[in-house]
């Protein structure tokens, strides 16, 4: 079975830009939660979405944006991108109040 | 504010002994708490799960107990091994996880 996957695994982003993370749940999970880990510490709540609606949303500018779409899958856009948005994003997937399955992560450099 | 703090220090120990762990949280009442394991470049990989009525919760050489009077969460990996090297992340969950920094821990040979 295939676990939760993100694309791109990498990335390059100009300051100003905007990007847009995708990110495919394990068959059957209907939660997505999307997570921002930077060096040396430890991932960083961004959002939740449970059948297609938020459900949580953590403390990130209105420059962060998320959707899930029917199929469960998911995206993060985030808009005006500042060099401090460098980071690992992280997307999990879970059933209802469980484990979280986390996928590999996008890396993500603004220059 | 909620805190969730864990060993602030990398933590080195010998193969063989037991390595333990230390989560403390503050400020917060969690439903239950979750241990991950997360190895450079790769996404945290779920450990074990404990709940507020639990005590203690055992997976092979991996024990969690959970206080919360104390508001503590101690994780011990016994007969540990140099593959056990990695990031442990304590998270705790009250509506969504909230993760630690995490602690690094390296296994010598």
């Amino acid at each position: 079975d295939a676990g939760v996957t993100q694309s791109p695994t990498h990335l390059i982003k100009t300051r100003g830009q905007h990007v847009t993370l995708r990110c495919s749940p394990i068959s059957g999970h209907k939660s997505v939660s999307w997570y921002q880990q930077v060096l040396g510490q430890g991932p960083q709540f961004i959002f939740q979405y449970y059948e297609k609606e938020e459900r949580g949303r953590g403390n990130f500018p209105d420059r962060f944006s998320a959707r899930q779409f029917p199929n469960y899958s998911s995206e993060l856009n985030v808009n005006a991108l500042l060099l401090g948005d460098s980071a690992l994003y992280l997307c999990a997937s879970s059933l209802a109040q469980a484990e979280a399955f986390f996928g590999q992560g996008t890396r993500l450099t603004v220059v | 504010s909620q805190k969730i703090e864990q060993n602030s220090e990398a933590l080195n120990i010998q193969e063989g002994k037991t390595a333990t762990l230390t989560c403390n949280y503050t400020n917060y009442s969690p439903a239950y708490l979750q241990w991950y394991r997360q190895d450079p470049g790769r996404g945290p990989v779920f450990l074990l799960l404990i709940r507020e009525n639990e005590k203690e919760k055992r997976k092979e050489r991996l024990k969690v107990t959970f206080d919360t009077t104390l508001k503590q969460s101690l994780f011990h990996i016994t007969a540990s091994q140099p593959a056990d090297s990695a990031t442990y992340l304590c998270a705790p969950f009250r509506g969504q996880l909230t993760f630690g920094s995490g602690t690094q821990l390296t296994v010598l040979p």
